[in-house]
């Protein structure tokens, strides 16, 4: 079974930083591409970051409103992406879902997602 | 603002069938694959339609998903209380090389 467990999440002020984790398990984590997608509250799904699975060399790509403040990795070894935040601001503030592509490309519909972490950013 | 366009509500008696529009453009869904998403009160997001019109495993046959040109559309029948939802969809964009995502239609089961 495909589990994606997200962590990471919390309070930090304006432009702080955060690290969020996804433990992923139940499938071959290094062929697929994984994003980060996000919802601030009583809000609609946005796509934060894609990163490509082992068939895409582990290219990333990142929406324009977090481009230069956010970077998506991965670690194959350990089965876990991350996503580094820094420079928060008020607007980041969202729950956080890791979502498994259904292919190597991060083109591909996401089959799969965690349960989120909430991040809230506010002094 | 989101770039695909949903109505932000639809609604619907036990029994009958509604349909959930989705508008896009030419970079989007008019190249792209749309895929649907189910969220239900208080969880994550779940596949729902994937490929236009393609059902995952255990999706059941009252959720249908069609595309014309820039848009898509997400068929319910038989409606249920259950399938009191958001309900979202989303492509690839390739003018802004990432995914887009429909602000989401809020379906109430009357």
């Amino acid at each position: 079974e495909v589990q994606l467990v997200e962590s990471g999440g919390g309070l930090v002020q304006p432009g702080g930083s955060l690290r969020l984790s996804c433990a992923a398990s139940g499938f071959t984590f290094t062929t697929y591409a994984m994003s980060w997608v996000r919802q601030a509250p009583g809000k609609g799904l946005q796509w934060v970051s894609g990163i490509g699975g082992s068939r895409s060399s582990d290219s990333t790509y990142y929406a324009d409103s977090v481009k230069g403040r956010v970077t998506i990795s991965r670690d194959n070894s350990k089965n876990t992406l991350y996503l580094q935040m820094n420079s928060l601001r008020a607007e980041d503030t969202a729950v956080y879902y890791c979502a498994k592509s259904a292919g190597y490309s991060y083109g591909t519909y996401f089959d799969c997602g965690g349960q989120g972490t909430l991040v809230t950013v506010s002094s | 603002q989101s770039v695909l366009i949903q109505p932000p509500s639809a609604s619907g008696t036990p029994g009958q069938r509604v349909t959930i529009s989705c508008s896009g453009s030419s970079s989007d869904i008019g190249t792209y694959s749309v895929s649907w998403y189910q969220q239900l009160p208080g969880t994550a997001p779940k596949l729902l339609i994937y490929s236009d019109n393609q059902r995952p495993s255990g999706v059941p046959d009252r959720f249908s998903g069609s595309k014309s040109g820039t848009s898509a559309s997400l068929a319910i029948s038989g409606l249920q209380s259950e399938d009191e939802a958001d309900y979202s969809c989303a492509a690839w964009d390739d003018s802004l090389n990432g995914w887009v995502f429909g602000g989401g239609t809020k379906l109430t089961v009357l």
